[in-house]
């Protein structure tokens, strides 16, 4: 069973405007939440972390929220642009019982000038 | 700084034939990780090694061996290669202790398997 799912693989969004990208987890032990960006032919690159002590955390265009009782993050970049067309992947994990990451299957954002 | 590099980048085999995935990285951390992406998958987690000295399954591990040669390395082997482990490899480290820290990528190998 996925303990973290995005449950949509694909999303175009106009450039300037803002993308969402959403991401649900059932592991309420989740502690420490992350999302990376994939271009093709590379590895993923850390892109914005948040800990379960907060809500929000922003870095620059991004900003991630993270709805603790819906078991819900969301990942904000305004204004979107043509680079950030990418696969975006959510990651969690149980910090405290020095578990692993738990990445979802991604979510593939297309920017359109 | 190179971060996490693998070798090779590309990989031809044919089944039964037997390969090994190096990785190395340089930012002095001590868990690293081996991970396989699969079209409409994600990352799933092949091994890990928390800390020098010590391997342990993960998600996928059937099919796999690893060796942590030292702080640095950590190595991916299939002794007998399959179609079904045709997939990109990612290895991966972190620096992990009293509080979290990303993963760290290398740049994948794309392994086929006719």
């Amino acid at each position: 069973d996925q303990q973290v799912k995005q449950n949509s693989p694909s999303l175009s969004v106009q450039e300037g405007r803002i993308s969402i990208l959403n991401c649900d987890y059932t592991n309420s032990m989740f502690d420490y939440f992350l999302w990376y960006k994939k271009y093709p032919a590379e590895g993923p690159t850390f892109l914005i972390s948040i800990s379960s002590i907060k809500d929000k955390n922003e870095d620059g265009r991004f900003t991630v929220f993270l709805n603790k009782s819906a078991k819900h993050l969301s990942l904000h970049i305004v204004p979107s642009q043509p680079g950030d067309s990418a696969v975006y992947f959510c990651a969690a994990e149980d910090g405290g019982s020095q578990g692993n990451l738990i990445f979802g299957k991604g979510t593939k954002l297309s920017v359109k000038p | 700084n190179a971060g996490v590099t693998q070798t090779p980048k590309f990989q031809v085999l044919k089944t039964g034939q037997s390969m090994t995935l190096q990785c190395a990285q340089d930012m002095n951390h001590n868990s690293m990780y081996w991970y396989r992406q699969d079209p409409g998958m994600g990352l799933r987690l092949i091994y890990y090694s928390a800390s020098e000295g010590t391997t342990d399954k993960g998600e996928v591990p059937n099919g796999y061996n690893v060796s942590r040669l030292n702080k640095r390395e950590f190595s991916l082997r299939l002794e007998s290669a399959a179609p079904s482990q045709t997939s990109v490899y990612f290895c991966a480290s972190r620096l992990r202790g009293a509080y979290n820290s990303p993963l760290h990528f290398g740049n994948g190998t794309r392994l086929t398997v006719t």
